[in-house]
């Protein structure tokens, strides 16, 4: 079984819209967990990080489930710019510095 | 400059060529990373460093050979490639004990083998 597995997409919305979409983390012993987001051809780059509280940014919500060890990510009020694949990221272990990356959900707004 | 940086932005090499990736962190950072993603797979940890030691080497070939000179400082020394090591090459760092804080990326290295 996968680390961390999430739903590819594509995610395919229109601008104004709002998005939704989970991943799930194999180690029960994870503490730290983030989503991050990726261009094109580029480098991942933190989103935000997720906190047990369920914790919001501008537009992002993100909510943690620990019983069923999975994250979520709403984003409202869908810009174009927000096109990208957002990256589930789950420490190794408690207190492990090493992440464990998502193959990624990529989404795209449309006009 | 800040946060981490990689070069070569871009590399073509051929199967018998050697060339180096760089990476600098100038986040007194003390853990840095090389990540291998391929098209449309997800990030492969190929190597850690915490603290100038090696902690994890995850059955890289060894035509991968990386060097950790110091906490700013990672290399990847690339011999004898095969065209399917053909991918984006990403250097991460973090602080060790702030496992909160997750990684600082650089802007990778795409490399093509011929």
């Amino acid at each position: 079984r996968k680390e961390v597995e999430q739903d590819p997409g594509p995610f395919n919305v229109p601008e104004g819209a709002t998005v939704a979409f989970n991943c799930t983390y194999s180690n029960s012993a994870s503490q730290s967990f983030f989503w991050y987001r990726q261009d094109c051809r580029k480098e991942p780059k933190l989103l935000m990080s997720v906190y047990s509280s369920g914790n919001e940014d501008g537009r992002f919500t993100a909510q943690l489930n620990r019983a069923s060890q999975y994250i979520s990510l709403l984003i409202r009020d869908s810009k174009l710019s927000d096109s990208a694949t957002y990256l589930c990221v789950v420490n190794s272990g408690s207190n492990d510095y090493k992440l464990s990356f998502g193959a990624g959900t990529t989404v795209t707004v449309r006009a | 400059e800040t946060g981490v940086t990689q070069t070569p932005r871009h590399l073509v090499m051929g199967m018998t060529n050697k060339k180096s990736l760089k990476c600098e962190q100038h986040l007194g950072h003390n853990a840095m990373y090389w990540y291998k993603q391929s098209a449309k797979k997800p990030l492969e940890l190929m190597f850690v460093y915490s603290l100038e030691e090696r902690v994890e080497n995850n059955s890289v070939p060894s035509r991968f050979s990386p060097e950790c000179p110091n906490s700013s400082h990672l290399f990847l020394h690339l011999h004898t490639l095969q065209p399917e090591d053909s991918a984006l090459y990403l250097c991460a760092s973090s602080q060790a004990e702030e496992a909160n804080y997750g990684y600082t990326f650089g802007s990778g290295t795409r490399l093509t083998v011929v």
